[in-house]
């Protein structure tokens, strides 16, 4: 079984630039969410969706930070205009839903460097 | 969610049990606690969780004070690849949705 795909592995941008992150969860998995890691921290939750409604979007930098899973499926990340301080590992994972011991999986990551 | 506190590093000789405290005194009664762990360039993978019983799978064992302020993971034979950073997590079950991840344990295993 694939896990979660995600895609670009790296990506270098300069500041003021756009760049998208895509997801691909686990085949079935209603739950999906992304995080964001800086540089020697834990990942922290920017949104979580369930199916195709962002449900928690709380700590998600809405002046420049959109995020879409249109048919409750794969979802993409943008950043508009990219600032320094994005620079960052975007994780996304998903789960099968958010009750009960709930378990997550993780992609691999996009590594944003933002120059 | 009940904070967590581990230590910020630990080194562990191949083939011995590397046993990695995490604290979570404030943990409330309704509380999993969770084990993740990240292997360099890769994103979080689930090892283990509990509420109030020990738990053993094939990856560790989960071993849960009766008070259920504290906790250990145990990896009974380390090796090489099982060096990585350990996140240890308590999620509400009705707060499902914040999985919060403190800063770690960093597990060196050495040779």
């Amino acid at each position: 079984e694939a896990g979660v795909v995600q895609s670009p592995r790296y990506k270098i941008i300069e500041k003021k630039q756009p760049v998208a992150f895509w997801c691909n969860p686990i085949s079935g998995h209603n739950t999906l969410y992304w995080y964001r890691q800086n540089l020697g921290q834990g990942p922290e939750l920017l949104i979580r969706y369930e199916n195709e409604e962002a449900v928690d979007d709380s700590q998600l930098p809405k002046d420049r930070f959109s995020a879409e899973r249109l048919k409750g499926v794969d979802s993409t990340l943008k950043i508009q205009p990219a600032e320094l301080g994005d620079s960052a590992v975007y994780l996304c994972a998903s789960s099968l839903d958010s009750s009960g011991a709930n378990v997550l999986t993780f992609g691999a990551g996009s590594r944003l460097t933002v120059l | 969610d009940a904070k967590t506190t581990q230590p910020p590093s630990m080194d562990c000789a191949e083939g011995r049990a590397a046993n990695l405290p995490c604290n979570h005194s404030t943990i409330s009664g309704n509380e999993y606690v969770y084990w993740y762990r990240q292997i360099h360039s890769q994103g979080p993978q689930y090892i283990i969780h509990g509420l109030k019983n020990n738990e053993t799978n094939e990856m560790a064992s989960l071993i849960i004070t009766e008070d259920r302020k504290s906790s250990t993971l145990i990896l009974p034979h380390a090796t090489l690849r099982d060096t990585a950073v350990y996140y240890c997590i308590s999620r509400a079950t009705y707060n499902t949705d914040k999985l919060i991840f403190g800063t770690g344990t960093r597990l060196q295993v050495f040779p």
